[in-house]
C-alpha cells in the first residue's frame, strides 16, 4: 500500500514537445506528492510539488495534474528542451508519518535537439 | 536557500575499511535527516531516518550495526559504513527538513566504491 508506480521508464521527446510522467499510489492518506529531477552524479532536486485539495499546479513549464480520485498525478514539461533531460522521480508523503517519502522508480527523460 | 551539502562527493577504498560521510544542512536547522542509497539506474531506497539528538530509525534490512548514523546537531548528520565490502558500493544520498514542514532537500550525493 506504500508503492508508487511510475511510467514510463524512458521517454524520448523532441525538443519543444511536451512529455508526460504518470505515477499512481495506493494510499489514500498520503498528502503531499513532489516530482526530483536528478542528473547523472548529483541528488535530486524538487522541481515542483502539489497537495490533494488542487487538481492543478504550475511552475514556469512543469504543470502537475491531480485526480485524488483515480489517484494518480503526472508532470508534464511544456517546450521541452536538451537541458531537461535527465531522470524524474515522483515520489508521496504523508505528514504524519514523519515525511518520510515514497519514490516511484523513476523516468529517464531525453529529449532531443 | 535551503542548501544540503554532503561530503565527500567520491571515496574509494579498500575492502574492511570504515568510511564517513558528512551531511550538513548550510542555511537550515534540520531537526530530520534521511539517509538513501541508490544502485545505478533505481530509484531511491530509504535507509534511515534520524531526528536530532535521537537514534536512527532503521528501515527493514538496513543493518544498524553496519550503518552507523550520529545526528549530533541540528545542521549535521554522519553515515559511516563500518567494515565496507564490495558490496557497500553504492550512492549514498542524505537529505535534510525542518520538522513539519516539506520539502526535503536533498545532498548531491557520495559515490562509495569499495575495492
Amino acid at each position: 500500500q506504500q508503492q508508487v508506480k511510475q511510467s514510463p521508464q524512458s521517454l524520448i521527446v523532441q525538443k519543444g514537445g511536451i512529455p508526460i510522467i504518470n505515477c499512481a499510489y495506493e494510499n489514500t492518506a498520503f498528502d503531499y506528492f513532489p516530482w526530483y529531477q536528478q542528473f547523472p552524479g548529483k541528488g535530486p532536486a524538487l522541481l515542483i510539488a502539489i497537495r490533494p485539495d488542487v487538481s492543478e499546479k504550475k511552475e514556469g513549464r512543469f504543470t502537475i495534474s491531480f485526480n485524488k480520485s483515480a489517484k494518480q498525478f503526472s508532470l508534464h514539461i511544456m517546450d521541452s528542451q536538451p537541458g531537461d533531460s535527465a531522470t524524474y522521480f515522483c515520489a508521496a508523503s504523508k505528514e504524519t508519518s514523519g515525511s518520510r517519502l515514497t519514490f516511484g522508480e523513476g523516468t529517464q527523460l531525453t529529449v532531443n535537439p | 536557500g535551503a542548501v544540503v551539502s554532503q561530503h565527500p562527493s567520491r571515496v574509494i577504498c579498500k575492502s574492511g575499511t570504515s568510511v564517513k560521510i558528512e551531511c550538513r544542512s548550510l542555511d537550515f536547522q534540520a531537526t530530520t535527516m534521511f539517509w538513501y542509497r541508490q544502485f545505478p539506474k533505481q530509484s531511491l531506497m530509504l535507509m534511515a531516518t534520524s531526528n536530532e539528538g535521537s537514534k536512527a530509525t532503521y528501515e527493514q534490512g538496513v543493518e544498524k550495526d553496519k550503518f552507523l548514523i550520529n545526528h549530533a546537531s541540528l545542521t549535521l548528520s554522519t553515515l559511516t559504513v563500518t567494515s565496507a565490502h564490495p558490496e557497500d558500493s553504492s550512492f549514498y544520498i542524505c537529505s535534510a527538513r525542518v520538522a513539519g514542514l516539506q520539502p526535503q532537500h536533498f545532498g548531491d550525493g557520495t559515490r562509495l566504491s569499495i575495492l
